[in-house]
């Protein structure tokens, strides 16, 4: 079974803080995203990841930016938290090729005060 | 990138009957994928369609993608307190990379 771990459930931070969001997968999978759910707008891609040390940006990259420094591991930054940025955050990974199902942690629920 | 269009937003129906979630799209997709996401969970997924005209079935489920690869609908049948979630459809892209583009979701609340 594919498992997908996120660090945190809940998080709250404060504005202007920097904020590190890690996902570990156990699957050797070389696909690794980063979403953002919020109500209304489904999932945004925020940065995606194709193998170690490589990434691109998705459809919402402003305001973050990503560390995929191991396979297994990929982290979203906060560099300076804001309000706009509370959300849910989901990890997925998936095997290469276009289109291959993903698997989703469990989320981490930020909230910026 | 371009979005998937998912109607209805939200659905809600009493226990028992059925449901329907569509996803459209202005270009032909190579293939489309369903997930569902539980109340306070993460997104699942549940099938991948890949040929025109393709019905496959998951018990209660009955998933299509249309002859001209630009649609698709999930439909349950009889609908149980255990279908409550969000049904997303996503689509890979167009050309290049690795990223899908979900839908936006249809939400499904059951009355008991």
């Amino acid at each position: 079974d594919v498992k997908v771990t996120q660090s945190s459930r809940y998080l709250v931070k404060r504005t202007g803080e920097k904020v590190f969001l890690e996902c570990v997968q156990d699957m050797d999978h070389e696909n690794m995203f980063w979403y953002r759910q919020d109500p209304g707008l489904g999932l945004r891609l925020i940065y995606f990841s194709y193998d170690v040390k490589m990434k691109e940006k998705g459809d919402i990259p402003e305001g973050y930016s990503v560390s995929r420094e191991k396979k297994e591991r990929f982290s979203l930054i906060l560099e300076s938290a804001s309000t706009n940025q509370t959300s849910m955050y989901l990890c997925a990974s998936s095997l290469p090729g276009a289109g291959n199902e993903q698997y989703f942690g469990p989320g981490t629920r930020l909230t910026v005060t | 990138g371009q979005q998937v269009m998912q109607i209805p937003q939200y659905q809600h129906v009493q226990e028992g009957e059925d449901f329907t979630t569509y996803c459209n799209s202005s270009t032909t997709l190579s293939n489309i994928q369903w997930y569902k996401q539980r109340p306070g969970g993460h997104p699942v997924f549940l099938i991948q369609l890949v040929k025109s005209g393709e019905v496959k079935k998951q018990k209660r489920l009955t998933f299509q993608f249309g002859e001209a690869k630009k649609n698709s609908s999930l439909h349950i049948t009889a609908t149980q307190t255990t279908d409550v979630g969000t049904y997303f459809c996503a689509r890979p892209p167009f050309f290049g990379n690795e990223k899908l583009t979900f839908g936006t979701g249809t939400r499904l609340t059951i009355i008991p």
